[in-house]
């Protein structure tokens, strides 16, 4: 089935680390996004592609960056990882013309803890 | 840029109850709102959606309202099951279904059997 899969599903990674989440999508959507869910906050977006020459920042971009490699593939990097960066972690794609009104799909998600 | 607020944080309600959720946005652009529902552990899925053009629409036991007079929608789940237990979320876009969303901080609703 086209999905969106999101890796590593979980890690745990040192203050000042780099680290790179990877989503890849077989859906053949335009649209990808990031979002990071915390206890309370909701979903936040921190980066989003409407194609691969296209990125542009969200709400809370400061500490991420992102490379859209391909059409199927979104990365989100920390360049250098705190403590207040562990969260749950979504990438989303959504069609350009979106015919079925289906929205977004999420990724199944990398929980993120930085120590 | 948009800011939705999302109340109540936390809902309990008895099975077979009704439950209510309300969502209000700022940016009188936005004009497609849907809701999410995510189940411990999963990922978000779209359970409705309702466009600006449209008061209100329903499927089987949820409905959600707009008014657009008061930038605000809701969310309304008729006779509560447990499997409806799950933390929901609204958004809002101003770009439509394909474009970016803000979440609210959601709501953990708890069907109690």
């Amino acid at each position: 089935d086209a999905d969106v899969t999101q890796t590593p599903r979980n890690r745990i990674t040192k203050t000042g680390k780099r680290i790179m989440l990877e989503c890849s999508q077989t859906k053949g959507h335009d649209r990808m996004y990031w979002y990071r869910q915390d206890p309370g906050l909701g979903l936040r977006l921190i980066y989003y592609s409407f194609d691969v020459k296209d990125i542009n920042k969200g709400e809370i971009s400061d500490g991420y960056s992102v490379s859209r490699q391909a059409q199927a593939k979104f990365s989100l990097s920390l360049e250098s990882a705190i403590p207040n960066q562990t969260a749950l972690y979504f990438c989303a794609t959504s069609d350009l013309h979106d015919p079925g009104g289906s929205g977004y799909t999420f990724g199944s998600g990398t929980r993120l803890t930085v120590v | 840029g948009e800011n939705v607020e999302q109340h109540p944080s936390t809902l309990s309600v008895q099975e077979g109850d009704s439950a209510v959720i309300k969502c209000t946005y700022s940016d009188s652009a936005s004009n497609y709102f849907p809701w999410y529902k995510q189940e411990l552990g999963k990922r978000p899925q779209l359970i409705i959606d309702i466009r600006s053009n449209v008061g209100e629409k329903k499927d089987q036991r949820i409905a959600v309202t707009l008014n657009k007079t008061a930038k605000h929608f809701s969310l309304h789940i008729t006779e509560t099951q447990p499997e409806d237990s799950a933390v929901y979320f609204c958004a809002a876009s101003k770009g439509g279904s394909n474009y970016k969303l803000t979440f609210g901080k959601g709501t953990l609703l708890t069907v109690n059997p």
